[in-house]
């Protein structure tokens, strides 16, 4: 049974950074392309970037691109995302998920998400 | 970017009546389209991949269907569980992926 389970969120001051987490079991990490996604009050998701399985290439939406960067140690099943020059408007519950299959890369299974409040 | 537009924004019905979702992409996606549902203070969940692929575990009173611009999902008959906020996204044309704003589909 797929688990992924967020931590690392908190409350951040704007210009600040913090680092998420997302801890992945049930299933072979190193053979699936991750997501993080964020959800801010009263709104859709927003998909923020993707990572392949190996970690060799990288996708990033243009709202957090040279702010945030994703990674993963396939070695301790966790996938991270790094956030710097965090605004206001960063705000939101975040998400990591699971692509649906190898090469497809289908937001699948989510985690239960991780707040994270940035507030002066 | 595509973007994704939903209508209605919220339906009203009745537990065992039909519901009908619209999604319509501001420029062809293919059939690279998703549904995801979610019910109050959770994640949300994948019901439909490719426009018409249930996902594991997806009751068939859901299905999905369209290509191109045009998109809809459709619960046959709404189970109590089933009144939720649905949210239609794309990976036609990406990077991004976007959503749509969502369809709250309430209780009448």
């Amino acid at each position: 049974q797929v688990r992924l389970v967020e931590s690392g969120g908190g409350v951040v001051q704007p210009g600040g950074s913090l680092r998420i987490s997302c801890a992945a079991s049930g299933f072979t990490f190193s053979d699936y392309g991750m997501h993080w996604l964020r959800q801010a009050p009263g709104k859709g998701p927003e998909w923020l970037a993707l990572i392949r399985h190996d970690g060799d290439d990288k996708y990033y939406a243009d709202s957090v691109k040279g702010r945030f960067t994703v990674s993963r140690d396939n070695s301790k099943n966790t996938l991270y995302l790094q956030m710097n020059s965090l605004k206001i408007d960063d705000t939101a519950v975040y998400y990591c998920a699971k692509t649906l299959r190898i090469a497809l890369i289908v937001v699948a299974d989510w985690g239960q998400g991780t707040q994270v409040t940035v507030s002066s | 970017e595509i973007v994704l537009t939903q209508s209605p924004a919220t339906l009203s019905l009745s537990p065992g009546e039909r519901a009908t979702l619209s999604c319509r992409a501001s420029q062809s996606v293919g059939s690279y389209l998703a549904w995801y549902q979610q019910r109050p203070g959770q994640a949300p969940r994948l019901l439909i991949y490719d426009a018409s692929n249930r996902a594991t575990g997806i009751p068939a009173r859901f299905s999905g269907s369209g290509s191109g611009t045009d998109f809809t999902l459709t619960i046959s008959s709404l189970e109590p569980e089933d009144f939720a906020v649905y949210y239609c996204q794309q990976r036609g044309n990406w990077p991004p992926l976007t959503f749509g704003g969502g369809t709250r589909v309430e209780i009448k």
